[in-house]
């Protein structure tokens, strides 16, 4: 039972552009949403979140949303650039209150092209 | 060493063997998290400990998983009678607690190969 889904694999986008990654959810009782990146060889790093309460968060370059009603959240990456290139996990907690507890999507490749 | 440490960063044994991985969480940080990753999927939760006690283990596959943190700071993954599906990277990460929305700071991972 996967609850929180990455529908993509990869993406490939070209330098400057936008990037968007998105990430579904099935359980509704997840309050609180993460994205992280991996390099290889490397354990994943926190990027952002975001709460339940709001439906978007910046943070420099990077911008999540979340629609709660579509159980659906996704991150933006403007401008792309060629550093950016990682596995991108999101992720979800706040079930029974085990905020400790992270549930992870499965990943998406990012690949920005000089 | 500001990070997380994770010792062996591989691990080869043979199938029925004993094996213990290690993960040194940041200092001060009172939580600490074990997940496994498989190839092409996301890191997949374990157990995660506040303090010396397990607050949550509900991700133990099964009893041939333990784990342990006596002092609240090192802890110790312990799996039985190895097999071959027990192939994976294990992550550890630390936060300063796990009462709220403290971000978890993750290892390098030891990658376990069971022959």
């Amino acid at each position: 039972d996967q609850q929180v889904k990455q529908n993509s694999p990869s993406l490939s986008v070209q330098e400057g552009r936008i990037s968007i990654l998105n990430c579904d959810y099935t359980n509704s009782m997840f309050d609180y949403f993460l994205w992280y990146k991996k390099y290889p060889a490397e354990g994943p790093t926190f990027l952002i979140s975001i709460s339940s309460i709001k439906d978007k968060n910046e943070d420099g370059r990077f911008t999540v949303f979340l629609n709660k009603s579509a159980k659906h959240l996704s991150l933006h990456i403007v401008p792309s650039q060629p550093g950016d290139s990682a596995v991108y996990f999101c992720a979800a907690s706040g079930v029974k209150a085990s905020y400790g507890k992270l549930t992870f999507g499965q990943g998406t490749i990012l690949t920005v092209h000089p | 060493g500001a990070g997380v440490s994770q010792t062996p960063s591989n691990k080869v044994t043979e199938k029925g063997k004993y094996v213990e991985l290690r993960c040194d969480p940041i200092s001060g940080h009172t939580a600490l998290y074990w997940y496994r990753q498989s190839l092409g999927q996301g890191p997949e939760f374990l157990i995660y400990f506040q303090g010396t006690g397990a607050a949550d283990d509900s991700g133990l596959p099964n009893d041939r998983f333990f784990a342990v943190r006596p002092e609240g700071s090192v802890s110790t993954l312990k799996i039985q009678r190895t097999e071959r599906g027990d192939s994976a990277m294990y992550l550890c990460a630390s936060s300063l607690t796990s009462t709220g929305f403290d971000e978890q700071f993750f290892g390098p991972g030891t990658r376990l190969t069971v022959l």
